[in-house]
């Protein structure tokens, strides 16, 4: 089956890092990835859409300068969080599509733990 | 706006029973997918089952299956001969059918236990 490779799994750094993370599909173009934010004991919020060669699409409340996010590719899309705080600290998990029109399946990335000492 | 929601926040079964796990979804539209995930303490996404709007037919995969009510927008998942390995958060999802985006939405979760 498809797989979404996530890179790092966990990340642990001082307040004010930019940490990047890294979603790839192995074995498949994707023209779409989301990246989901998930608390501790809650379900995933999603974050952002990125669709390849175009910007991200974010959902309301996301600071979009605070949460980079570029898919210069088919295979890859990355999500930076800049000066990084303790309140960034969460599980991000992206998943990526492989159709355009949104009727194929997502596939999940393992997900990036990130502490924020 | 599509919202999904679980009432269960927590459910226990016993090992080799049955369980059922509610949901329940709003929407206006006639064309969507659903999904039930399941993500064990490794925090991976697993796909379990899905189904497809327009298809009255309820959806199995071995010891999953679903009750797909889609007048009441209702979409319950029976785990059937329940295991030790089954234990984890099951998420439920709804998706647009077609579009540009079709991002999932997700439900809060029910966390499964299995006693063995």
């Amino acid at each position: 089956g498809a797989v979404v490779s996530q890179h790092p799994s966990r990340v642990i750094c001082k307040s004010g890092t930019s940490v990047k993370i890294e979603c790839r599909s192995l074995d498949f173009q994707a023209t779409t990835m989301f990246w989901y934010r998930q608390f501790p004991k809650q379900s995933l919020m999603l974050m952002a859409t990125s669709n390849e060669g175009s910007k991200a699409t974010y959902e309301q409340g996301v600071e979009k300068d605070k949460f980079l996010i570029n898919h210069a590719s088919l295979t890859l899309s990355t999500l930076t969080v800049t000066s990084a705080h303790p309140e960034d600290s969460s599980f991000y998990i992206c998943s990526a599509r492989a159709t355009p029109q949104g009727k194929g399946p997502q596939h999940f990335g393992d997900g990036t733990r990130l502490s924020i000492l | 706006a599509q919202t999904v929601t679980q009432s269960q926040p927590e459910m226990s079964v016993q090992e080799a029973e049955t369980v059922t796990l509610s949901c329940t979804y709003d929407t206006s539209e006639s064309d969507y997918y659903l999904f039930w995930y399941k993500q064990p303490p490794s925090r991976q996404m697993i796909l379990v089952i899905r189904q497809e709007a327009y298809k009255q037919q309820n959806a199995t995969e071995n010891r999953f299956s679903v009750n797909f009510q889609k007048a009441a927008k209702s979409f319950s998942l029976k785990i059937s001969d329940s295991q030790l390995g089954d234990a984890a958060m099951y998420f439920c999802a709804y998706r647009n059918y077609g579009g540009s985006q079709g991002n999932l939405i997700f439900g809060k979760g029910t966390k499964l236990s299995v006693k063995p």
